[in-house]
């Protein structure tokens, strides 16, 4: 069965320091992979997926299939980055996506 | 353009009562739906999902079911809460397979 590890619930850093929230995915098959993020009082959204390839409000995501990870960077952290943060898998048949627990990402002033 | 249209906002409901929550969609056909649980430390557990109309799968064996009677409309339901099905339910769509979820404002639900 598929799995999304998120091990960090809680990352806080200060402004301007780079941040890495960590995904690690079990998986046999292919894997489709997303961040997602809600910030305070709004819905949960996409932020990026990894065949896109492309950087989201400073933050990429490169998927190692050797260490079945998925991780978040951003080299500099702002505090408008303050959010939950899910990363997520879809199964073969591209309808079921699981979730991680999330990692709530503090950024101080 | 796609919305996504989930009510009520927040619903207090004594143990034992009935459940209806209801999710709708605009501008878009044939979407893939689901009923997520989100529970503070244990992230969103996904409770049902539909490709279609009346097709139902159930990922988590609880007290709720869900039911799609019309291709853009999803019905979570319960004929008897329980204390633990307290939680905050998000419903979500998606175009097709693999495409990102759409969601929507979510439903705070107590039950006392």
């Amino acid at each position: 069965a598929q799995r999304v590890t998120q091990p960090e619930k809680l990352l806080s850093v200060f402004k301007g320091a780079p941040v890495e929230l960590k995904c690690n995915y079990s998986y046999s098959g292919s894997p489709e992979l997303f961040w997602y993020v809600q910030y305070s009082r709004q819905r949960l959204q996409l932020l990026l997926r990894h065949i896109s390839r492309e950087s989201i409000k400073g933050f990429t995501a490169d998927l190692n299939k050797g260490e079945t990870s998925f991780h978040l960077k951003k080299p500099f952290a702002q505090e408008e980055d303050s959010a939950m943060y899910y990363c997520a898998l879809y199964n073969n048949a591209g309808n079921m996506l699981t979730f991680g627990g999330g990692t709530r990402l503090m950024v101080k002033p | 353009s796609q919305t996504i249209h989930q009510w009520p906002a927040t619903l207090v409901q004594p143990v034992g009562s009935p459940l209806s929550l209801e999710c709708t969609v605009e501008g878009t056909s044939n979407p893939n739906l689901y009923w997520y649980r989100q529970a503070a430390g244990r992230g969103l557990q996904l409770l049902f999902y539909s490709v279609g109309i009346g097709q139902i799968s159930s990922e988590v064996p609880q007290n709720l079911s869900a039911s799609r009677p019309q291709d853009r409309q999803f019905i979570l339901s319960s004929k008897k809460l329980l204390l633990s099905d307290s939680g905050f339910y998000l419903c979500a769509f998606g175009q097709s397979y693999n495409s990102p979820l759409h969601f929507g404002n979510g439903t705070r639900l107590t039950v006392t």
